[in-house]
């Protein structure tokens, strides 16, 4: 089946750094990426929606110059999150979908800023 | 816009004691509703898609079912390996890719 692979698993940064997390494709082509935003008890909430080779689709109230992403080949999309703070802490969670096919969710991230 | 609601937000049964947990939605057009199963700290694992009212799919202890309005995922005589989130979500015919998510049903088997 679909396999997606998400790094880090989890991280651990000092307020005002910058963390990239990526997603991987395993075996197949991803022609569609999303990645979301999980708060503690709370479903996932939709950021921004990329296509191979264009910009991502961001979500209203998300920042995109503090949440790049970079969708640079049919099988890995990047998420840096730029100068982050405290309350950018949170469980970042990458879907890769190719065309006619389900979703498939990577293992997430568990991101930490202190 | 799409909307989905999940009921109940937590459940708690004993081993063996089958239920049902109910996801609403409000979609223009509805292109697939999915179910997926969330594990504490991990991403969601796919369990079923649906796409029509009147479908039904099965999967071990898990049956899902769809209506026009409403989604149903039955668990009979669930096992505390079922323990877990379960999440719903809508893809909808606007063009928009993404798929829309309830808040989940915690679900607590206790042996």
């Amino acid at each position: 089946g679909a396999v997606v692979s998400q790094h880090p698993s989890w991280v651990i940064c000092k307020s005002g750094t910058s963390v990239k997390i990526e997603c991987r494709s395993l075996d197949f082509q991803a022609t569609t990426m999303f990645w979301y935003r999980q708060f503690p008890k709370q479903s996932l909430m939709l950021m921004a929606t990329s296509n191979e080779g264009s910009k991502a689709t961001y979500e209203q109230g998300v920042e995109k110059d503090k949440f790049l992403i970079n969708h640079a080949s049919l099988t890995l999309s990047t998420l840096t999150v730029t100068s982050a703070h405290p309350e950018d802490s949170s469980f970042y969670i990458c879907s890769a979908r190719a065309e006619g096919n389900g979703y498939t969710f990577g293992s997430g991230t568990r991101l930490t800023v202190v | 816009e799409d909307q989905v609601t999940q009921s109940p937000e937590a459940l708690r049964l004993q081993e063996g004691e089958s239920s049902s947990l109910n996801c609403s939605y409000t979609v223009s057009g509805l292109r697939g509703l999915f179910w997926y199963r969330q594990d504490p700290g991990k991403g969601p694992e796919f369990l079923f898609t649906l796409y029509s009212a009147g479908e039904e799919k099965e999967k071990e202890r898990l049956k899902a079912t769809l209506t026009k309005k409403e989604s149903f995922l039955h668990i009979t005589a669930p096992k505390p390996e079922d323990s877990a989130t379960y999440l719903c979500a809508v893809r909808s015919d606007t063009g928009r890719r993404a798929l829309t998510f309830g808040s989940g049903t915690r679900l607590q088997v206790q042996p």
